[in-house]
């Protein structure tokens, strides 16, 4: 069972809409961070968020952590070809060396 | 100027046959790892060093061995392959032992026939 369940696993939409992804638990995570993955490449850090409540913005994307620092929200605005791409949300604990990955969202934007 | 490389890109090969996967990283991070990312693409972790030193070692099969030589290498060596390693493997690093930014390689892509 993974620690951290993504939802939708599949997102296709046209250029110009909005999308969101959510990331869900029932653990507590100190810190909690967003990955994109394009194809044939590792991630690459989008954001990381600590502190409960917490709203980032990284141009056209918003990243929300959960009051309660179960849950994570991305939300693009106004979405771009580029967007296109794997989208991974990973969890810290504070009793544990390892990030728990969820297993991810495919977000396909349709020119 | 690559931060995290790995060799070899591509690699394919006959089952029960053994293979290396080597990794740097040149940004003077103290903690390297290994996740295995399967054909529905969830990356999991499979071992992760600091500071030379086995930190993390999930529920892996014995055929996989780890070697950290130093800070700045962490290589991954498999035996007796089985169809099922076929995956692409990811080498990171971070600094620090958990929470910060971990930078990933370009990854490995086994195939075992």
């Amino acid at each position: 069972t993974q620690l951290l369940e993504q939802s939708p696993q599949f997102l296709s939409i046209q250029e110009g809409e909005n999308l969101t992804v959510y990331c869900n638990s029932s653990s507590v995570f100190s810190s909690l961070q967003w990955y994109r993955q394009e194809p044939g490449e590792g991630p690459v850090l989008l954001v990381t968020v600590v502190t409960g409540g917490e709203v980032k913005k990284l141009k056209r994307l918003t990243f929300q952590f959960g009051d309660a620092r179960k849950d994570s929200s991305l939300h693009i605005t106004a979405a771009q070809p580029g967007d296109t791409g794997l989208y991974l949300c990973a969890g810290a604990r504070s009793n544990d060396y390892k990030l728990s990955f969820g297993a991810g969202t495919t977000v396909t934007v349709r020119a | 100027d690559t931060a995290v490389s790995q060799t070899p890109k591509y690699l394919v090969t006959q089952m029960g046959n053994d293979k290396s996967i080597k990794c740097e990283q040149n940004l003077g991070h103290d903690t390297m790892y290994w996740y295995k990312q399967d054909s529905k693409k969830f990356l999991k972790i499979m071992f992760s060093y600091n500071n030379k030193e086995l930190i993390i070692n999930e529920t892996v099969p014995n055929r996989f061995s780890p070697k950290s030589p130093d800070k700045a290498h962490l290589n991954l060596h498999i035996n007796s392959l089985e169809l099922g390693d076929s995956a692409v493997y990811f080498c990171a690093s971070s600094q620090g032992l958990v929470g910060n930014e971990q930078f990933f390689g370009p990854g490995t892509r086994l195939t075992v026939l």
